[in-house]
């Protein structure tokens, strides 16, 4: 089945120490997005990739970046993980960036990052 | 600044009963909104969707009310079964940012046998 997959699906790093979590997708998307969902929080966006294209939104910090070496994958860095980034990191594609369920994103199931 | 709210946190209705679940936003410019649905150990899953230009869409056993003056959307679930049990969230849009979701934080609905 075509699919987003996150790995893995829990990680544990140290404070300071740089981590990178993992999407790829088998669905041909042109958009990937990072979502961060901290707890009992709202999903919030980072940035999302059309293509090679990266955008990032206008409050993600600096600390976290991204990289899409291809169409089916990405990755999401974390250079110096403080204590508040703890959370559900949530990846997701869209074929376009165009609205309407049939542009819907589609999710994967999430990693969760522990930092001691 | 939570621009979606959903203000129940849990809901929990008997099977065959109607589910109410409720998202209040607070950005005029949304013009396009969402529900999405999530089990536990999985992503969120689209559910249904509707554009402002319209005030009700119905998809089978579920459908989104829009109530644009009030700045609220519902989704109604009817009739409720078991498997309906799992966190929705609302999300919403705008034009000027198509495909920025702006999430809620989710209600866990139990629908209890």
């Amino acid at each position: 089945d075509a699919m987003v997959i996150q790995n893995p699906r829990y990680q544990v790093t140290q404070f300071g120490k740089p981590v990178t979590l993992s999407c790829s997708q088998t669905l041909n998307h042109n958009v990937m997005y990072w979502y961060q969902q901290k707890s009992s929080q709202a999903p919030k966006l980072l940035f999302h990739y059309y293509d090679k294209d990266f955008n990032n939104e206008a409050d993600t910090p600096d600390n976290f970046q991204s990289r899409r070496p291809n169409t089916s994958f990405c990755f999401l860095d974390i250079r110096s993980p403080g204590l508040g980034d703890a959370a559900m990191y949530l990846c997701a594609t869209s074929r376009h960036l165009d609205r309407g369920p049939e542009e819907t994103q589609y999710f994967g199931p999430g990693t969760r990052l522990l930092v001691l | 600044d939570q621009q979606v709210k959903q203000n129940s946190p849990s809901l929990s209705v008997q099977e065959g009963r109607i589910s109410i679940l409720n998202c209040d936003y607070t950005n005029s410019m949304f013009d396009y909104f969402l529900w999405y649905k999530k089990y536990p150990a999985e992503g969120p899953t689209f559910l249904i969707s509707i554009s402002s230009i319209k005030d009700k869409n119905e998809d089978g056993r579920f459908t989104v009310f829009l109530n644009k003056s009030a700045k609220h959307l519902s989704l109604h679930i009817v009739p409720s079964q078991p498997g309906d049990s799992a966190v929705y969230f609302c999300a919403a849009s705008s034009s000027n940012s198509g495909y920025a979701l702006n999430f809620g934080k989710g209600t866990s609905l139990l629908v209890t046998p």
